[in-house]
C-alpha cells in the first residue's frame, strides 16, 4: 500500500521557468511533509518541509504547498536552474517517526 | 553539528556470502535510526528502524537483519546474500521531537 505517491516519474523544464513537482498521500495521520533532492550514488539531502498546520512554506527559490483536504502537496522551484536536475522525493511522517517516501520524480532542467 | 557516516561505500559480493554495513551518528544522543533501500529505478523503501539500543523493528520480511549494539551505531547484516539484495542502502537518523530525517552517503551493494 503506497501511502505516498509521486505519479510523475519525470519532468522536463526550461531553465528560468517554474518546476512543479506533485505528491499525493493517503494516510490522514501524517502531520509533517518533506521534500528531498537526490543525486545518483549519494544520500538524499533535505530541501524543505511543512507542518500540517500550515498550507505554505517558502525558502528561497523553493516553496511547498499543502492541501490537506485533497491530501496533496507540491514543490515549486522558481526559477529553475540546470543544477536543480536531480531526483526529488516527497516524504511524510507522523511526529517525525517512520518517514515514508514516494517513488521520486526525476527533474531535467534544460539550459 | 550532527553527522552520519556509513561504510563501505561500495561492495560487490557473491551470492550466498555474508553482509555487514555499518552506520554511526555523531553529535547527538538517543537518535531514532533507520535503514532504507533504493532498488534500481525505485523509491526509498524503509527496511528497519530502531528507537533505542537493542530495539529493532522490521518493516518488510526479507533476507536481512539489523542490530543496534550502541546508541549511535546501526548495523545491517545478512548471513547469505541473494541477487535480489542488490541495491543502494541508506542509513538515516532523526532526533525526536524533530521531524526531519537525515541520510548518510549510501552504500552500493551488488550481489553477483
Amino acid at each position: 500500500d503506497q501511502q505516498v505517491k509521486q505519479n510523475s516519474p519525470s519532468l522536463s523544464v526550461q531553465e528560468g521557468r517554474i518546476s512543479i513537482l506533485n505528491c499525493d498521500y493517503t494516510n490522514s495521520m501524517f502531520d509533517y511533509f518533506l521534500w528531498y533532492k537526490k543525486y545518483p550514488a549519494e544520500g538524499p539531502t533535505f530541501l524543505i518541509s511543512i507542518s500540517s498546520i500550515k498550507d505554505k512554506n517558502e525558502d528561497g527559490r523553493f516553496t511547498v504547498f499543502l492541501n490537506k483536504s485533497a491530501k496533496h502537496l507540491s514543490l515549486h522551484i522558481v526559477p529553475s536552474q540546470p543544477g536543480d536536475s536531480a531526483v526529488y522525493f516527497c516524504a511524510a511522517n507522523t511526529g517525525g517517526f517512520k518517514t515514508i517516501f514516494g517513488a521520486g520524480t526525476r527533474l531535467f532542467v534544460k539550459a | 553539528s550532527q553527522t552520519i557516516h556509513q561504510w563501505p561505500a561500495t561492495l560487490v559480493q557473491p551470492v550466498g556470502s555474508p553482509l555487514s554495513l555499518e552506520c554511526t551518528v555523531e553529535g547527538t544522543s538517543n537518535p531514532n535510526l533507520y535503514w532504507y533501500r533504493q532498488a534500481a529505478g525505485r523509491g526509498l523503501q524503509l527496511l528497519f528502524y530502531s528507537v533505542g539500543i537493542g530495539q529493532i523493528s522490521s518493516e518488510v520480511p526479507q533476507n536481512l537483519s539489523a542490530s543496534r549494539p550502541q546508541d549511535r551505531q546501526f548495523i545491517l547484516s545478512s548471513k547469505k546474500l541473494l541477487l535480489s539484495d542488490s541495491g543502494f542502502y541508506l542509513c538515516a537518523w532523526t532526533r525526536p521531537p524533530g521531524n526531519t530525517i537525515y541520510f548518510g552517503e549510501g552504500s552500493w551493494l551488488t550481489v553477483v
